[in-house]
């Protein structure tokens, strides 16, 4: 069945260091891939996707890029604030009608001022 | 505000009890998805309805049930509560039927099991 490993939290990084997440994951067919992002206390938020092989997603300095022969997903930003201490996920879409979302067991990042 | 709507944000109730879990889907969403949301299982999907039928199950107990209704807002409930269940419990809406954009998430009820 579908499946995302992403790595092991937590991460703690100094304002302004690089970010990068690790995200791979098996699926049948072709999935959709998609990072969320929770902030202490709210629910889920899209933070970026891609829908087919070498799409990049982007949003707020953040960016992953679809990589089909590697399948993975990795989660980057060149320079984090902050505002950006939350738990991310990584997740899967088998697309077409499937009914679900498959999460891996999320990311809690921390970063000091 | 993400436009899913769900009631109550906390609850707390004893074992044995039962307790309903409301969402309002995003206006013009079909879909609702439940998932249940602890430190061990980490995200779990529960069930999903489109338009009023039930589309597809994941790991929910016997104990739990949903439904959809004319208007789109969806009801969990958890019944024989136990411990084990205490969590937090998120609704998601989507458009379509399917998930190939993703989905928008509500804020969620954190139950607690005493």
């Amino acid at each position: 069945g579908d499946s995302v490993t992403q790595m092991e939290g937590p991460v703690t990084l100094s304002e302004e260091a690089f970010l990068t997440i690790n995200c791979t994951y098996t699926a049948t067919g072709y999935p959709s891939l998609f990072w969320y992002v929770q902030y202490p206390g709210e629910g889920l938020q899209l933070l970026l996707k891609a829908t087919k092989a070498d799409d990049k997603g982007s949003n707020k300095g953040f960016e992953a890029t679809y990589r089909k022969e590697t399948t993975s997903f990795h989660l980057e930003k060149g320079s984090v604030q902050v505002s950006d201490s939350a738990v991310y996920f990584c997740a899967l879409s088998s697309g077409g009608s499937n009914y679900k979302l498959t999460f891996g067991k999320g990311t809690l990042l921390t970063v000091n001022p | 505000d993400s436009g899913v709507t769900q009631t109550p944000k906390h609850l707390i109730t004893a074992t044995g009890q039962r307790v309903t879990l409301r969402c309002s889907p995003r206006s013009g969403d079909l879909s609702v998805y439940w998932y249940q949301q602890s430190l061990d299982q980490g995200l779990q999907f529960l069930i999903q309805y489109y338009n009023g039928e039930e589309r597809a199950k994941g790991n929910i107990l016997e104990r739990f049930s949903a439904q959809q209704f004319p208007d789109l807002h969806s009801e969990l409930n958890l019944s024989s509560l136990e411990l084990g269940d205490s969590a937090l419990y998120f609704c998601a809406s989507s458009q379509q039927g399917g998930t190939a954009y993703g989905y928008t998430f509500g804020s969620g009820t954190r139950l607690t099991v005493v």
